[in-house]
C-alpha cells in the first residue's frame, strides 16, 4: 500500500512566524511531488511542486524534498492569517499516473 | 488557463435516488479525468479513473455499478451516484491532468444524501 504520511496537526504559529510542515512517503519510485493548500469546504489548490532533491523557493514557500530519506516539506515564511488551512502532501506514484495524498496538516496562524 | 469546470457545488437529495455531478474542462482537453472523494478531516481517496471514449478504471473498493463514470468527450467527464444512501454523502472531486500545470482540481461537490 503506497502512503504518504502527514501530521495531522493542528499546527499552530503566530503571524510572522515561520510554518514547517512535514510528510513522508513510502512509494521509493515516486519522482514528482506537491504541495497543496484546502480551505474548508474548498477544492485543493496547487502551492508548490517538487522534483529534485534539495530546496525549491517560491515566494514565502519554499519546499524541500529528501528522496533518500522519503520526506518532504513545506516551509511558509512571514506566516499569515489567511495562510490558515489544511497543507495536503502528495507524491505521483511509481508509473507517474495516479497521485497519492496525505490525510493533511492543518494550520492555524494567529494574528 | 487549465479550468476545471465541476457543478452542483452542492447538491442535497433524497435517499435512494441518483445524482449526477459533470466537470468539463473549459480550455483544455482532458484526455483523463481523475474523480476523488474526501469525507471530513480525512484524505482524498481516488475512486476512478476516466479516459476518454473508454470504460472507467475503478479503485479497490468502489462499487462500480453504484458510482457510473461516463467521459464521452475531451472536455466533459460525469460521475453518478445511483441509488445514494447518507453513507454516500461525501465531498466529490475531479482532476485533470495538464500539459503545463500539472493536476487541476475541479471546485469540488458537497453531496448531502438525507
Amino acid at each position: 500500500q503506497k502512503e504518504v504520511e502527514q501530521n495531522s496537526g493542528p499546527l499552530s504559529v503566530p503571524e510572522g512566524a515561520i510554518a514547517s510542515l512535514n510528510c513522508t512517503y513510502s512509494d521509493r519510485g515516486s519522482q514528482s511531488f506537491f504541495w497543496y493548500r484546502q480551505y474548508s469546504g474548498k477544492s485543493p489548490e496547487l502551492i508548490m511542486s517538487i522534483y529534485s532533491n534539495g530546496d525549491k523557493e517560491d515566494g514565502r514557500f519554499t519546499a524541500q524534498l529528501n528522496k533518500a530519506s522519503q520526506y518532504v516539506s513545506l516551509l511558509i515564511r512571514d506566516s499569515q492569517p489567511s495562510d490558515s488551512a489544511t497543507y495536503l502532501c502528495a507524491a505521483l506514484a511509481t508509473g507517474g499516473f495516479k497521485t497519492i495524498f496525505g490525510a493533511g496538516t492543518r494550520l492555524f496562524v494567529k494574528a | 488557463g487549465a479550468v476545471v469546470s465541476q457543478h452542483p457545488s452542492w447538491v442535497i437529495c433524497k435517499s435512494g435516488t441518483s445524482v449526477k455531478i459533470e466537470c468539463r474542462s473549459l480550455d483544455f482537453q482532458a484526455t483523463t479525468m481523475f474523480w476523488y472523494r474526501q469525507f471530513p478531516k480525512q484524505s482524498l481517496m481516488l475512486m476512478a479513473t476516466s479516459n476518454e471514449g473508454s470504460k472507467a478504471t475503478y479503485e479497490q473498493g468502489v462499487e462500480k455499478d453504484k458510482f457510473l463514470i461516463n467521459h464521452a468527450s475531451l472536455t466533459l467527464s460525469t460521475l453518478t451516484v445511483t441509488s445514494a444512501h447518507p453513507e454516500d454523502s461525501s465531498f466529490y472531486i475531479c482532476s485533470a491532468k495538464t500539459l503545463f500545470y500539472g493536476y487541476t482540481f475541479g471546485s469540488g461537490t458537497r453531496l448531502t444524501v438525507v
